[in-house]
């Protein structure tokens, strides 16, 4: 399987505990997107990475969560002390690096998701 | 700031009759990207199209069509004779270049489209 995968698919977790989730990108793709997506609503952005370097955040991005890309490879994003309200799905999608868009798609391909629940 | 809205919140339509889920954006950008996404019951966003703020051609892909109209800022998407597997929730999205480089999407709210066999 060559697409975006995420792990773990589901996590329960009690309030006040650290999660940790993480992303592969598809490989090549220097572009990596982390977004949160609460029920009923559309997906909403968190932080944006360009190799390894984490060039934008959210202000949805509280300093509860950190987001890592240690070697522009795989990412991971934690949430410490989780609350009920972190309780969403986690999205994370990439891209193909800005030299490779002639004549291709310039579409963010999404992973499956972390579905975290907070008790 | 973008915003994306997507009116409609549900839709039920019975097989084989066309649907048109709308979609209205709000941008300051000259240059901006317009998308629709799939999310079916297995919550994995499936791409189906991508359009610039310059190509206000509209497209037909097999069962989809897009029409996109820069006058009214909207981006609406029919499915013609829809079939159960077309049922999903179908999000409009809309991005731009940052400073950064950074395209990142901004999505509506989606519409869950139902098709009844």
């Amino acid at each position: 399987d060559t697409g975006v995968s995420q792990d773990p698919r589901h996590k329960i977790t009690k309030r006040g505990q650290n999660v940790t989730f993480r992303c592969d990108p598809i490989s090549e793709h220097n572009r990596l997107y982390w977004y949160r997506q609460t029920l009923g609503q559309g997906p909403e952005f968190l932080t944006y990475f360009q190799n390894e370097a984490q060039l934008e955040k959210s202000r949805l991005l509280s300093d509860r969560f950190s987001a890592e890309r240690p070697k522009g490879s795989f990412s991971t994003l934690e949430i410490q002390r989780t609350e009920q309200g972190d309780s969403a799905m986690y999205l994370c999608a990439s891209r193909v690096p800005e030299v490779k868009l002639a004549g291709a798609d310039h579409e963010q391909f999404f992973g499956p998701g972390t579905r975290l629940t907070v008790l | 700031a973008q915003k994306v809205t997507q009116a409609q919140t549900e839709i039920s339509v019975v097989e084989k009759e066309d649907v048109t889920l709308d979609c209205v954006y709000e941008t300051r950008d000259t240059t901006y990207y317009l998308f629709w996404y799939k999310q079916p019951p297995s919550g994995e966003l499936v791409f189906l199209i991508r359009r610039n703020s310059f190509d206000e051609q509209n497209e037909i892909s097999g069962r989809y069509s897009w029409n996109f109209q820069k006058s009214t800022s909207s981006f609406n998407f029919t499915i013609t004779a829809s079939q159960v597997v077309d049922s999903a929730v179908y999000f409009c999205a809309l991005s731009f270049i940052s400073n950064f480089g950074n395209e990142k999407l901004t999505f509506g709210t989606g519409t869950r489209l139902t098709i009844i066999p």
